[in-house]
């Protein structure tokens, strides 16, 4: 099956820096690389997602890349804020009749410093 | 519109004790999901079901069971509790043909 690891375990940046997390997959076949943010007490929840047809995707501070060639995604967020403080999880899914099942990285604290 | 509610919230259960988790949704979602996430470690998907009265096991299935007779309702429940299963549960659903899962807020439980 997919195996999606995530690096680093922890970031700690200051206000004002760009944080990128990284992720490596091991199933070829996957096709869709979503992010998620978790803050504390709650669920993750989307922030962003890239489709393999598409090398980079951006949406005003954060943007992901993906190299299909290299099997790996990066989520970059610039100009980081302390409400970017929180637990990120990269993912990994091939389309499926079975339904979208989510392969998740072991997530990245990021903690944003004022 | 609650979107995934998950209850309860928090739970202490013995070792042998059984308990069910609910989650229902008003999305009129047709995919829904169970997670764990241990301290530390991503998410790892133990059920999953593409509509009501279809379920398939994910990653970690031991030790749970799942039923969808309606398209709101997932309920997630632990036989002979095991502390192995001190973890935070998540469920989710999402839309067929789209990516985005959508998530409750979590159930803490704790086997002692």
């Amino acid at each position: 099956g997919e195996n999606v690891e995530q690096h680093p375990s922890t970031l700690s940046v200051q206000e004002g820096d760009s944080a990128v997390i990284k992720c490596t997959y091991s199933d070829s076949a996957s096709n869709y690389f979503p992010w998620y943010k978790q803050e504390l007490g709650k669920g993750p929840q989307l922030i962003i997602d890239i489709r393999s047809n598409v090398g980079e995707k951006k949406d005003q501070r954060i943007a992901v890349t993906l190299n299909k060639t290299a099997k790996h995604f990066s989520l970059h967020i610039t100009e980081t804020q302390p409400e970017d403080s929180a637990v990120y999880f990269c993912a990994a899914s091939k389309a499926s009749g079975a339904g979208n099942m989510l392969t998740f990285g072991g997530g990245t604290r990021l903690m944003v410093k004022p | 519109n609650a979107g995934v509610t998950q209850t309860p919230k928090f739970r202490i259960l013995k070792i042998g004790q059984s308990m069910t988790l609910q989650c229902t949704q008003d999305m009129n979602h047709n995919y829904m999901y169970w997670y764990r996430q241990d301290p530390g470690m991503g998410l790892k998907l133990i059920y999953y079901s593409v509509g009501a009265g279809i379920t398939d096991k994910g990653e970690v299935p031991n030790g749970y069971n799942v039923s969808r007779s309606t398209t709101e309702d997932f309920p997630l429940r632990l036989e002979l509790a095991a502390p192995s299963q001190t973890s935070v549960y998540f469920c989710a659903t999402g839309l067929a043909g789209t990516g985005e899962l959508f998530f409750g807020e979590g159930s803490r439980l704790t086997v002692l």
